[in-house]
């Protein structure tokens, strides 16, 4: 157990509809990180938020927002879904901004029907 | 841009036998390295990482990994496989310049299958 936690585990959706991811860091950890991983793409790097700034964006399309809150917890919106958008999303945490270990949560599977 | 390369989506080898899984970087400047473990329906495990320090580090589980810049590698090894490493193991370099600092670039990951 990393101590990230993701909710919801799996999440079955249809195209156009629009989902919120969420992830709760560990305990101190002040950064935030979202990937997506698909089978065409595999692992990429969409957002990252430290201590609730936005710090860097990575392949994140426009559809896709992200936020973080005052209690450090991170929310991931898609909208205008599309079939192409269904993939693994993971969220990660660690305690700086550069170079510290990343721990990464379960992940939440997306399905766009 | 930095990139990370695996060689070889699937590796497969028997119980008892040296694991070697290949991972080559582009960067330039030296890299933070590292390699990851994602068991099937979890999440990511950091198995090892190099920052610079010792060339040869040592991870969970028995892997280790050796940076080798003249080669531009960090390949990771283990001396005897076990079933129970079975997985799929991610290379990734750490963004080391600009605002994107930290953030990881993933190979597209080698799946090792363990026979008995």
């Amino acid at each position: 157990d990393s101590g990230v936690t993701q909710t919801p585990k799996h999440l079955i959706t249809a195209t156009g509809q629009r989902v919120t991811l969420r992830c709760s860091p560990r305990s101190g950890d002040l950064s935030v990180y979202w990937y997506q991983q698909s089978l065409d793409q595999g692992l990429q790097f969409l957002i990252q938020y430290y201590n609730g700034e936005e710090r860097a964006k990575g392949n994140i399309l426009e559809r896709f927002s992200a936020q973080q809150f005052p209690d450090l917890h991170s929310e991931l919106n898609l909208s205008s879904l599309e079939l192409g958008d269904s993939a693994l999303y993971f969220c990660a945490s660690s305690v700086g901004v550069s170079y510290n270990e990343q721990f990464f949560g379960p992940g939440t599977r997306l399905t766009v029907l | 841009a930095q990139s990370v390369t695996q060689l070889g989506s699937h590796v497969s080898v028997s119980e008892g036998a040296l694991v070697l899984l290949r991972c080559n970087y582009s960067s330039s400047v030296p890299p933070y390295l590292f390699w990851y473990v994602q068991y099937p329906n979890q999440g990511l495990q950091l198995l090892l990482k190099y920052t610079s320090a010792a060339t040869l580090v040592k991870g969970i589980n028995g892997f280790e990994a050796e940076f080798k810049k003249s080669e531009t590698s960090f390949h990771l090894t283990k001396p005897s496989a076990h079933m129970s490493d079975a997985a799929e193991y991610f290379c990734a370099v750490s963004e080391s310049y600009g605002g994107s600092q930290g953030n990881l670039i993933f190979g597209k990951g080698t799946k090792l299958s363990v026979k008995p």
